[in-house]
């Protein structure tokens, strides 16, 4: 079973816009982390921002947010004032208990910010 | 800021010759990961480290992977006999401790070929 889907393959943003990208998981550990990496073009592998299953507040790490819906199993990223910069894949992940020290990782979203 | 080096960064090799991926982590970390991610596809677990022995894997990482801590710096994979289906992008991650909320730090990546 899929434990983390991202429904959109590929999104387009104008510059200076927001975007929402979404991403729903499925768990029954109520210990679980949720994270968000971007991975450019180059390949490399980014670290955007982190919730955890327990945190009160939604994560914010300067123009990213997340948006965590805990009963719906959501947690979609938000982007504001989208650059040209941000044009790449995104990857929603998680660990829990269950899963111990490994992510999973869902099919990603390619971004593309257009100027 | 201190991060996760992967050498080579592309290496061709021929079908059953045995490949040698190299990475160093993060110094002060102690966990060690490594991920593929074939093209086009979502990133993959293969093998968490720790404590100089495996301390997951998944059934991806058959009899024909090995990891090594041969130093007190690298960490590798090895592949015995490359098949074609090998081909993929190899991520070398690391993480300062295995729970939650520590995020892991991935190198750049190293893109194994096989022909």
């Amino acid at each position: 079973a899929q434990k983390i889907t991202q429904t959109q393959p590929g999104m387009f943003v104008q510059e200076k816009e927001a975007v929402t990208l979404d991403c729903t998981y499925d768990t029954s550990d109520p210990s679980y982390g949720l994270f968000w990496y971007k991975q450019p073009s180059s390949g490399e592998m980014i670290f955007l921002i982190y919730q955890g299953s327990y945190d009160q507040q939604n994560a914010t790490e300067g123009r990213y947010s997340l948006n965590f819906q805990k009963a719906r199993k959501s947690a979609n990223l938000v982007i504001s004032a989208s650059q040209l910069g941000d044009s790449a894949m995104y990857f929603c992940a998680m660990r829990d208990a269950g899963t111990g020290n490994q992510f999973y990782f869902g099919t990603g979203t390619s971004l593309t910010v257009i100027p | 800021e201190p991060e996760v080096t992967q050498t080579p960064s592309h290496q061709v090799t021929q079908m059953g010759q045995e490949v040698i991926l190299r990475c160093v982590p993060i110094s002060n970390h102690l966990y060690f990961y490594w991920y593929r991610q074939i093209l086009g596809q979502k990133v993959e677990f293969l093998v968490s480290f720790y404590n100089n022995e495996i301390s997951e894997k998944s059934e991806i990482f058959d009899d024909q992977f090995s990891v090594e801590r041969p130093d007190g710096s690298n960490f590798t994979l090895k592949i015995r006999s490359t098949k074609l289906e090998d081909s993929a992008m190899y991520f070398c991650a690391s993480s300062e401790s295995g729970g939650l909320p520590y995020e892991q730090y991935f190198g750049p990546g190293t893109r194994l070929t096989v022909t």
